[in-house]
């Protein structure tokens, strides 16, 4: 079982470029998240979607978008990347909305850099 | 909103325990996880408290305060191999996930 997948592992963006990062989970979780991480900041929740065909806005959503169009991918879209975007991205998912025991299950990170 | 706090940096020796200490303010409480990680790598799950109490897993242990808004995760007879972040994470009434800035633990032999 392969778990998360995220897609690219590192990218460098010229800023005013459009991106998107790709996300992909084979546990059936319902529910999936994003998150930036940066030093001395710890993980900020950027979009999450408890649902397919739903979709909410986390803590820094400003500059990025997702949809959820399967319960396997969640994109996540740079329309026009800044140099603060430079970061590490991770995807996150977890079962029944990540109530009760049920933990966020993390992929592997993206590097983004945005010059 | 939640502020978490926990300690940057801690260094102990192989065979050692340490503690490391999490305090929480929330909006709404519905859990608290703590997470391991490597340099370089994803955050993997270590343990999750929801009521008072002491939660043990083989060498790891994680308690919680509600009243007092405080944790803290216990590793016990360090190895090499645990040197790593660990993160504090609550999660809130919307079953969102607010995480600190992690803990580096090195240790020594």
């Amino acid at each position: 079982t392969a778990g998360i997948t995220q897609a690219p592992t590192s990218q460098i963006l010229a800023a005013g470029r459009s991106m998107t990062l790709r996300c992909t989970q084979d546990m059936r979780h319902n529910a999936m998240y994003w998150y930036r991480q940066d030093l001395g900041l710890g993980l900020r929740l950027i979009h999450y979607s408890n649902t397919a065909g739903t979709t909410g806005k986390g803590e820094v959503p400003d500059g990025y978008s997702v949809s959820r169009a399967n319960t396997d991918d969640f994109p996540l879209t740079l329309a026009s990347a800044v140099p603060s975007q430079t970061s590490v991205y991770f995807c996150a998912s977890s079962d029944d909305g990540g109530g009760g025991d049920n933990e966020q299950f993390f992929g592997p990170g993206t590097r983004l850099t945005v010059l | 909103g939640q502020n978490i706090d926990q300690p940057t940096e801690m260094t102990a020796t192989e065979g050692a325990i340490v503690q490391i200490n999490c305090t929480y303010q929330t909006s709404g409480f519905n859990g608290l996880f703590w997470y391991q990680q490597h340099a370089g790598e994803a955050p993997t799950f270590l343990s999750y408290n929801v009521l008072d109490g002491l939660e043990e897993k083989g060498r790891f242990s994680s308690f919680l305060s509600r009243s007092k808004g405080y944790s803290y995760l216990l590793l016990k007879e360090l190895q090499m191999k645990d040197s790593a972040s660990y993160l504090c994470a609550v999660r809130d009434g919307d079953y969102k996930l607010s995480f600190g800035a992690g803990t580096t633990v090195t240790v020594r032999a």
